[in-house]
């Protein structure tokens, strides 16, 4: 059972769009989620992460949204450009373990 | 600060064979958690261990083991390897383990033939 839901798979945005990944999750006891952004032949890296006390995290061009009632959190990205190009991972954590979603596959055309 | 580094970088294996992957840790993490990632499942947590001993287990066979070494170093074992084991092994190690950030090494692919 997937403990964090993500979507869309995949992502096809223009340059300077916004990109949108959602995830939703149902167990109350995750208290850390953080993005993770990987490129091809590397290792996941984190983009930005937010604990259930607030509804939103900026930092520069990332921003995540956090809705505790609705049990979802979603990663905005302003002003996309190629290099954004990537596969985008939620996750949860219990304080004993990640959960990640499948990941999201970005791609920002010039 | 040196990141995480894991070796090797690829292996290839035959079904029936074992496998030790290694990770080194970033220094002064104590804990480091080891991941199966597989286009299908995405990111799969296998275990963590901390200070030499495992903390937390995913729900992976017993054919996956592990061990930390007291410098914080890990080796992850795989035993009777099967064609679906074939994946990217990530590691990563933190400060204190889960609930803060957690830094990944490059992975291991690993090919099951």
């Amino acid at each position: 059972q997937q403990q964090v839901k993500q979507s869309p798979q995949s992502l096809i945005v223009q340059k300077g769009g916004i990109s949108i990944i959602n995830c939703a999750y149902e167990n109350t006891a995750f208290d850390y989620f953080p993005w993770y952004q990987q490129f091809p032949g590397k290792g996941p890296a984190l983009l930005i992460a937010i604990r259930p006390d607030v509804s939103e995290k900026k930092e520069g061009r990332f921003t995540i949204s956090f809705n505790k009632s609705a049990k979802q959190f979603s990663l905005h990205i302003m002003d996309s450009q190629p290099g954004d190009s990537a596969t985008y991972f939620c996750a949860a954590d219990t304080g004993n373990q990640f959960y990640f979603g499948t990941g999201t596959s970005l791609t920002v055309i010039p | 600060k040196a990141g995480v580094t894991q070796t090797p970088r690829y292996l290839i294996k035959t079904r029936g064979q074992q496998v030790t992957l290694s990770c080194s840790p970033i220094s002064g993490h104590r804990s480091v958690s080891w991941y199966q990632q597989t286009p299908g499942q995405g990111l799969q947590f296998l275990f963590e261990y901390f200070s030499e001993t495992q903390r937390n287990k995913g729900n992976f066979p017993g054919r996956f083991s592990g061990r930390q070494f007291s410098n914080s170093r890990s080796e992850m074992n795989v035993s009777t390897l099967e064609l679906g084991d074939s994946a990217l092994y990530l590691c990563a190690s933190s400060l204190e383990g889960a609930g803060m950030e957690q830094f990944f090494g490059p992975g291991t692919r690993l090919t099951v033939l």
